[in-house]
């Protein structure tokens, strides 16, 4: 079965610095695809970034970025130029295939600090 | 507007009076899932359903039902609600099932069982 892992419960960082929150999985599959996720107090579950596995290149979005490291199974997400509305919860997530659930880490509280 | 829509967003209840929160999809998605969310367990997935009249166990369905009648509904029902259930509850959908197309959360549900 694949597990993930988010070893950082909860983070702060300061407006404007930059952040890694980091994630490992476990998996014995080849090909599959990473997803962190936020949520902020709202509780809406929002899609940051996504990572196909046979993707060497690390996904960026705007101020997000991956480093993707699949022989260590390591997927952290970096967060440049900190926002105050970048303060949420911070799911890593890892899906195989049609029917498998999307599988979550516990999560990481980010909070940034003006 | 694209959306998945969870109702109530509030819900206090007491233990083994039935209950149902609803989930509407307008994007025609086949695929549709319900998740809790508990504190430091993140996200576990109850039930999904694949499309129409096909449904199928995640990893935590004991306690709950849910039919999938037509494609834009997946209600999640709660036969005899207990306490242990108490939590926070996400419906989302997507189409096809893959990860060119990622899940879509509708806002969320509080459930409290006294």
């Amino acid at each position: 079965a694949q597990t993930v892992t988010q070893s950082q419960p909860e983070m702060s960082v300061q407006e404007a610095e930059t952040v890694t929150l980091s994630c490992t999985y476990d998996t014995s599959e080849n090909n599959y695809y990473l997803f962190w996720y936020k949520q902020p107090p709202s509780r809406q579950m929002i899609l940051v970034i996504r990572q196909e596995a046979y993707k060497q290149q690390n996904a960026t979005e705007n101020r997000f970025s991956v480093n993707f490291q699949k022989a260590a199974k390591s997927f952290s997400l970096k967060i440049s130029d900190s926002q105050l509305g970048d303060t949420a919860m911070y799911f890593c997530a890892f899906f195989f295939s049609g029917n498998t659930p999307l599988v979550f880490g516990k999560g990481t509280r980010l909070s940034v600090i003006a | 507007e694209a959306q998945v829509t969870q109702n109530p967003r509030y819900l206090i209840t007491v233990t083994g009076k039935k209950l149902t929160v609803t989930c509407s999809q307008n994007m025609n998605h086949e695929y549709m899932s319900w998740y809790r969310q508990d504190p430091g367990l993140g996200l576990r997935q109850i039930y999904y359903s694949m499309n129409v009249e096909v449904t199928d166990k995640g990893d935590v369905p004991e306690g709950y039902k849910v039919s999938r009648k037509e494609k834009r509904n997946f209600p999640l029902i709660l036969e005899s609600p207990s306490p242990n259930q108490t939590s926070l509850y996400f419906c989302a959908s997507s189409s096809p099932r893959g990860p060119n197309s990622p899940l879509h959360f509708g806002n969320g549900t509080r459930l409290t069982v006294t």
